[in-house]
């Protein structure tokens, strides 16, 4: 089946400790983006990644590093520089790339919960 | 960073109601308007991507609307069924930005 899988659902650490997130999609597209969605608000852009070996900071980046280094995986760490990590992540893939169109929707995993102690 | 709004938060409705929700969306440097509809514990669904002002897409017993002059758009779903229950989502895509997601309307179809 072609999708998005992320892993673990449910990650628990301890204050302090930093964890990577991962995110692999087979649906062979170019751009990945890493989401953070908190009580009432909206997702929120972590980082995102159009092309490989290049990403980009989205409109949360402080505390959060990625790498892209295969078209497929695009794995997040949350570092102990994050002070709020506590949320739900999303990771999501879409054809849009560096030669977008309208019509370049985005595909999500089912997410992983973290929880910081 | 762009706002995008959803109105009502959450609602509910009784099986066989028909429902309504808005986004709204900045106008300036409209590219593309995203509906999504995400279930408890499942990964959100695109539903429709509009561009064009006046545009109207149906899938089923669901359908939108958008107005890009004034920047909103209409989600219906006519004849609500319990399975519609879920959180949806939309997301102003900008020339120049990555998309902004509104905060989602919560819908519970009570049977």
């Amino acid at each position: 089946d072609g999708g998005i899988t992320q892993s673990p659902k449910y990650l628990f650490r301890k204050e302090g400790q930093n964890v990577t997130l991962s995110c692999e999609q087979n649906l062979n597209h170019d751009a990945m983006y890493w989401y953070r969605q908190d009580p009432g608000q909206g997702l929120r852009l972590i980082y995102y990644s159009q092309i490989v070996n290049d990403f980009q900071k989205g409109d949360i980046a402080e505390g959060y590093s990625v790498s892209r280094e295969k078209k497929e995986s695009f794995p997040l760490t949350v570092t102990s520089a994050q002070k709020n990590p506590t949320a739900f992540y999303l990771c999501a893939s879409s054809n849009r790339g560096l030669a977008g169109a309208h019509e370049d929707t985005q595909y999500f995993g089912p997410g992983t919960r973290l929880t910081v102690l | 960073i762009l706002n995008v709004e959803q109105s009502p938060q959450s609602l509910h409705v009784q099986e066989g109601d028909s429902t309504n929700f808005t986004c709204s969306f900045p106008s300036s440097n409209f590219y593309a308007l995203h509906w999504y509809r995400w279930e408890t514990a499942k990964s959100p669904e695109a539903l429709f991507v509009m561009t064009l002002n006046g545009d109207e897409k149906k899938k089923g017993r669901i359908s939108a609307t958008l107005n890009t002059k004034e920047g909103y758009s209409y989600l219906y779903i006519k004849g609500s069924q319990p399975e519609d229950s879920a959180t949806y989502l939309c997301a102003s895509d900008n020339y120049g930005q990555n998309f902004v997601f509104g905060p989602g309307t919560r819908l519970s179809v009570l049977p």
